[in-house]
């Protein structure tokens, strides 16, 4: 099945930006996903971007893919305190691609921003 | 737009019983998926209803089973709980490619 790994923990300075990796094993993937998690609470969807593309940007974020290599990551500019949560990076696989097929989801990245 | 609401927020159950949990999705959305997070680990895919029927299922026993009604809204049912069941509810709604999530049920199984 597919596998998504992520790093467990990244510690940044506010003001700083921040760099979220992710990898994966499946190589049909067609949506890749950034979610946020705070503590006790549901999962905010950040950005995705489609496979036919190698960046996306999106005001503090920017997403680069990296299809040869599997690897997906979330640049955040400008780290803030706010910033402080738990990064998921998540995969559409199975039929279709698109409204359909699951989400995959890796075991999701612990952000610490410091003041 | 209320976005993608789910209740109980909490519940506690003792083993063997059953539970449901209930999703309404985010306005003119039309799929829901329902997602199990156990602590520290990335929520994992249980099924996924569309126009009424599961189309797709992830690795979850029998014990789990759903229902989508025709206003799309969804209903999550667990037979005989197990310590193991305790976890993160969460359900997702899409149309298209973005999948939104609700602030989830957290269920203890006691």
């Amino acid at each position: 099945g597919e596998d998504v790994e992520q790093s467990l923990f990244l510690s940044v300075r506010e003001g700083d930006s921040s760099v979220i990796n992710c990898t994966y094993t499946d190589s049909s993937s067609t949506y890749l996903y950034w979610y946020k998690q705070e503590p006790g609470a549901g999962l905010q969807l950040l950005t995705y971007i489609f496979s036919n593309m190698d960046m996306k940007q999106d005001q503090r974020l920017t997403v680069l893919l990296n299809k040869k290599d599997k690897h997906l990551s979330l640049r955040i500019a400008d780290t803030q305190t706010g910033d402080s949560a738990i990064y998921f990076c998540a995969l559409i696989t199975g039929a279709g691609g698109t409204s359909y097929g699951k989400l995959t989801f890796g075991q999701g990245t612990i952000l610490t921003v410091h003041p | 737009d209320a976005g993608v609401t789910q209740s109980p927020t909490h519940l506690i159950k003792t083993r063997g019983q059953q539970v449901t949990l209930r999703c309404s999705p985010k306005s003119g959305h039309d799929t829901v998926s329902w997602y199990q997070q156990a602590l520290g680990q990335g929520p994992q895919f249980i099924f996924q209803y569309y126009e009424e029927e599961e189309r797709q299922r992830g690795n979850f026993p029998d014990r789990f089973s759903g229902h989508q009604f025709p206003n799309y809204s969804s209903e999550l049912n667990v037979n005989a709980l197990l310590l193991g069941d305790s976890a993160l509810y969460l359900c997702a709604s899409s149309l298209t490619a973005e999948q939104y999530f609700g602030p989830g049920t957290r269920l203890t199984v006691t």
